[in-house]
Formats: structure tokens, sequence, C-alpha cells
């Protein structure tokens, strides 16, 4: 029984699709994120979404979209793919409501993106 | 400018001894750390973590020690085993939504 999990693990695109990444958590937990590791395999978070609120990292283009059909799910939605999107993006939950310090996220297996 | 250095990218340990990993950071802000461990293909996966409020935190042969004064935590493994060999990304939180992470430093243990 995975705990946080995503599809699909690989993506392979053309630059200009639009794709989407899938996360689903069975923790019960009240906040999900989304990192991005890059070729310097630096891991950078992107979002946190707690209860309809939406915390965005100021450097994520707005190509970028998270979308949350329920507490259990965080989709990443990428319009207009960019050869530098490629890299790992990761989905990770918390239990706490507040998605700040003080909590230990759990992490999917991550989505290996590669656009070419 | 990154805010949690780790600035080992490598680390060989013999299997039995004690494996010491390093971590420094530089934002006054942050009041918990974690230690992940990371296997090729796969997710972070949380090993242990430390309130600013304590120095030291065990968990079996996990341990972590925090100094604040000097912003500076380690990870002690004692003693190391072949299946500890992995990337260990150190990371931090506090006022910021989302952890700042390291960028990691391979344990090898050799046989």
């Amino acid at each position: 029984d995975t705990a946080v999990s995503q599809t699909p693990k690989y993506l392979v695109t053309q630059m200009g699709n639009d794709k989407s990444i899938k996360c689903e958590q069975n923790l019960g937990h009240d906040t999900m994120y989304w990192y991005k590791q890059d070729s310097k395999k630096f891991l950078k978070i992107m979002f946190s979404y707690n209860n309809k609120e939406l915390i965005i990292n100021e450097t994520v283009p707005n190509r970028f979209s998270p979308k949350s059909p329920d507490k259990a799910h965080l989709n990443l939605h990428i319009n207009s793919l960019e050869l530098g999107d490629s890299a790992v993006y990761f989905c990770a939950s918390s239990p706490g409501t507040s998605g700040r310090g003080g909590e230990t996220q759990y992490f999917g297996p991550g989505t290996r993106l590669l656009v070419l | 400018d990154q805010q949690v250095k780790q600035n080992s990218p490598s680390l060989s340990v013999q299997e039995g001894r004690i494996s010491i990993l390093n971590c420094d950071y530089t934002n006054s802000m942050f009041d918990y750390f974690l230690w992940y461990k990371k296997y090729p293909a796969e997710g972070p996966t949380f090993l242990i973590s430390i309130s600013s409020i304590k120095d030291k935190n065990e968990d079996g042969r996990f341990t972590v020690f925090l100094n604040k004064s000097a912003k500076h935590l380690s990870l002690h493994i004692v003693p190391s085993q072949p299946g500890d060999s992995a990337v260990y990304f150190c990371a931090a939180s506090g006022s910021a939504d989302g952890l700042t992470f390291g960028k990691g430093t391979h344990l090898i243990i050799q046989p």
C-alpha cells in the first residue's frame, strides 16, 4: 500500500505540449506539495496546497498549475512545456493544516519528465 | 542562495564504522530539521527529525545533533550497514512553507 503515489513514473513529451502528473495520498493528510528536482539535484518547493489554500513559490512559471479535486489528490498541470522543464517532480504530503514548519513530509516516488 | 548546505557531495565509510553526515544552514528562522534518505529512482524517505528546542534526537542506529549557535546539524549512523548506502538530504523548515533541502551527500558503505 503506497502512501503517496504518482503517475506516470516516466513522461517523455515534445516541447509545447500540455501534460499532467497525478498525485494521490492515502495517509489522510491535510497538506500536499509539489517539488522539483533539477539537473543539479536540488529539491525545491513549487507549491503547497491545504484546504483549498494554495501557496505558490514565486519562481514557478504560471505555466504550472496545481489542481486539487479533493484532499487526497493534488495534480500538476504544465502548459506549453519547455526544455528546461525536464526534471524529476515529487509530490509530498504532511498531516497538518498549515503547511508550515514542524511537520514531517512524506514523498512519492517521483515522475521523471523529459521534454524533447 | 543556498540556505541549507551539505558540503560533502560524497562520503565513503567502512561497514560497521560510524558515518557522520554534516549540514549547515543560514536561515535563523528554521525551527525544524529533517534527514531524508534517497535511493535511485525512488522518492526521499523520512529518516529522523529534530526540533530546534532540542539538541539531540536518537532513533535506533540514527542520531541527529543540532548546534543552533553554529547553525549546524549532523546525522550519525552507527554501526553503518551496506543498506545505508544512499543519498542523504538534510532539510529544514520554518516560517516559509515547504522544506528547504540541501544538495545531498552520497554515502557509500564499503564492505
